[in-house]
């Protein structure tokens, strides 16, 4: 499979601890984006990449939320001190372009409960 | 920045007929809108996108139209099928400084085909 590859595919931890998640991209996609989902919700757009830089980042990312993407090729989403409303579906997303308009290629997803 | 409303929330077709999902959004500058369809426990993935120099596009059995001036666009799939079942999300883009672009999704459809 070539597609956008999550790590891990569901992870449990308890409230106050850690938790990083891993995105690989399409190899030649240069853009990135970090979407959560909650049940019922469609996808909400938490940061974005274009290549290592990282050019927006959503109101509804506290400083509890980090993201990096070295290099510009896989990327890291950390969330501190986690909380039980963190609980969600983390959708990692990858496309070429420059400005805009281009098919987003989800990756599976890191199921993310905080108990 | 992008306010996108999706309505149904829900719906039930019996097989064979037709579905019609409704969008609207808020930012005029927005030209491109995709619709992704997300089966259950499945990443979302795209079906169909229309750009907004057009005013409708089809794919075999699904279609899409867009009012720039009403700025609403919508879903249409013809003789619908049980693998037709699925959550479908629309979306349209929010632009920001420095060539950041990301998308904004609405809340879903649940459509039912019931055969």
């Amino acid at each position: 499979d070539t597609g956008v590859s999550q790590n891990p595919r569901h992870k449990i931890t308890k409230r106050g601890q850690n938790v990083t998640f891993r995105c690989d991209p399409i190899s030649e996609h240069n853009r990135l984006y970090w979407y959560r989902q909650t049940l019922g919700q469609g996808p909400e757009f938490l940061t974005y990449f274009q290549n290592e830089a990282q050019l927006e980042k959503s109101r509804l990312l506290s400083d509890r939320f980090s993201a990096e993407r070295p290099k510009g090729s896989f990327s890291t989403l950390e969330i501190q001190r986690t909380e039980q409303g963190d609980s969600a579906m983390y959708l990692c997303a990858s496309s070429f372009g420059r400005t805009g308009g281009e098919k987003l290629f989800f990756g599976s997803g890191t199921q993310l409960s905080v108990l | 920045g992008e306010n996108v409303e999706q309505h149904p929330s829900t719906l039930s077709v019996q097989e064979g007929d037709s579905a019609v999902i409704k969008c609207t959004y808020s930012d005029s500058a927005s030209n491109y809108f995709p619709w992704y369809k997300q089966e259950l426990g499945k990443r979302p993935q795209l079906i169909i996108d229309i750009r907004s120099n057009v005013g409708e596009k089809k794919d075999q059995r699904i279609a899409v139209t867009l009012n720039k001036t009403a700025k609403h666009f919508s879903l249409h799939i013809t003789e619908t099928q049980p693998e037709d079942s699925a959550v479908y999300f629309c979306a349209a883009p929010a632009y920001s400084g420095a060539g950041s672009y990301q998308l904004t999704f609405g809340k879903g459809t649940k459509l039912s085909v019931i055969p």
